[in-house]
C-alpha cells in the first residue's frame, strides 16, 4: 500500500524559511515522480512544484518560483519542499503526492504550514 | 484566478446524472490530457479520472470524463450521497511548463 506521510510543518513568520518532507512506502519510490500541491483551508488546490525522478527535471509553479526549492533522495525515499522567503499567502496545507501516468493517483494527509507573525 | 475554470457549485437528486464541466485553453486542455479528482470533506484529494477517460481501479463507472476542444466535462450517473464533494480537474499547461488546476466544484445531493 503506498504511503505518503508529510512532516516538517508549523508556524513560521514572514521572511523566515521552512522545509517540508515526505518519506514515502510501499511503491518503488525511485521510479516516480513526485509532487507537491497545496491548498489554503476551504479553497481550492494549487500545485506547487514536481521533480522527475532521477532530479534531473524541476518545475515549480510562478508564486513560489525562486523561493522554493524541491529535492528528493531516493535512497532514503524521502521528499523535501525547502521554502524560503516565507509569506502569508504561502500558509496552506501542504500534500505530497506520487505521479504515475501523468496524474496525481496518491496523496499523503497533508502537513500545515502558518505563515504569521 | 484559477488558470482552469470550472462552475463553483452544482447538484443532482439521487438516480440523477449530473455534469461538472472544466474549461481550458490551447495551452493546456486543447492538447493535454485532463485527470479529476474528488475531495471528501476532510480528506485528502483522490484521483477519479486520468488521461482523460481513464478510471483507476476501484473508481465506479458510474464516472466518465470526456473532452471537446479546449473544453473537458466529468460526468456522474446514478448520484448517490456520498458523491457529495469537492470535485477538480487539472492538466498540464505547456505555456506555463506546470500543472493547473480548476478552482473545484462542489457537488450538493440534494
Amino acid at each position: 500500500e503506498v504511503q505518503l506521510v508529510e512532516s516538517g510543518g508549523g508556524l513560521v513568520q514572514p521572511g523566515r524559511s521552512l522545509r517540508v518532507s515526505c518519506a514515502a512506502s510501499g511503491f518503488s519510490f525511485e521510479n516516480y515522480p513526485m509532487h507537491w500541491v497545496r491548498q489554503v483551508p476551504g479553497k481550492g488546490l494549487e500545485w506547487v512544484s514536481g521533480i522527475s525522478w532521477n532530479s534531473g527535471f524541476k518545475a515549480y509553479a510562478d508564486s513560489v518560483k525562486g523561493r522554493f526549492t524541491i529535492s528528493r533522495d531516493n535512497a532514503m525515499s524521502s521528499l523535501y519542499l525547502e521554502m524560503n522567503s516565507l509569506r502569508a499567502e504561502d500558509t496552506a496545507l501542504y500534500y505530497c503526492v506520487k505521479e504515475e501516468k501523468a496524474a496525481f493517483d496518491s496523496w499523503g494527509q497533508g502537513t500545515l504550514v502558518t505563515v504569521s507573525s | 484566478q484559477s488558470v482552469l475554470t470550472q462552475a463553483p457549485s452544482a447538484s443532482g437528486t439521487p438516480g440523477q446524472r449530473v455534469t461538472i464541466s472544466c474549461s481550458g485553453s490551447s495551452s493546456n486542455i486543447e492538447y493535454h490530457t485532463v485527470n479529476w479528482y474528488q475531495q471528501l470533506p476532510g480528506s485528502a484529494p483522490k484521483l477519479l479520472i486520468f488521461s482523460t477517460f481513464q478510471r483507476p481501479s476501484g473508481v465506479p463507472d458510474r464516472f466518465s470524463g470526456s473532452k471537446s476542444g479546449t473544453s473537458a466535462s466529468l460526468a456522474i450517473s446514478g448520484l448517490q450521497s456520498e458523491d457529495e464533494a469537492d470535485y477538480y480537474c487539472t492538466s498540464w499547461d505547456g505555456s506555463l511548463n506546470g500543472w493547473v488546476f480548476g478552482g473545484g466544484t462542489k457537488l450538493t445531493v440534494l
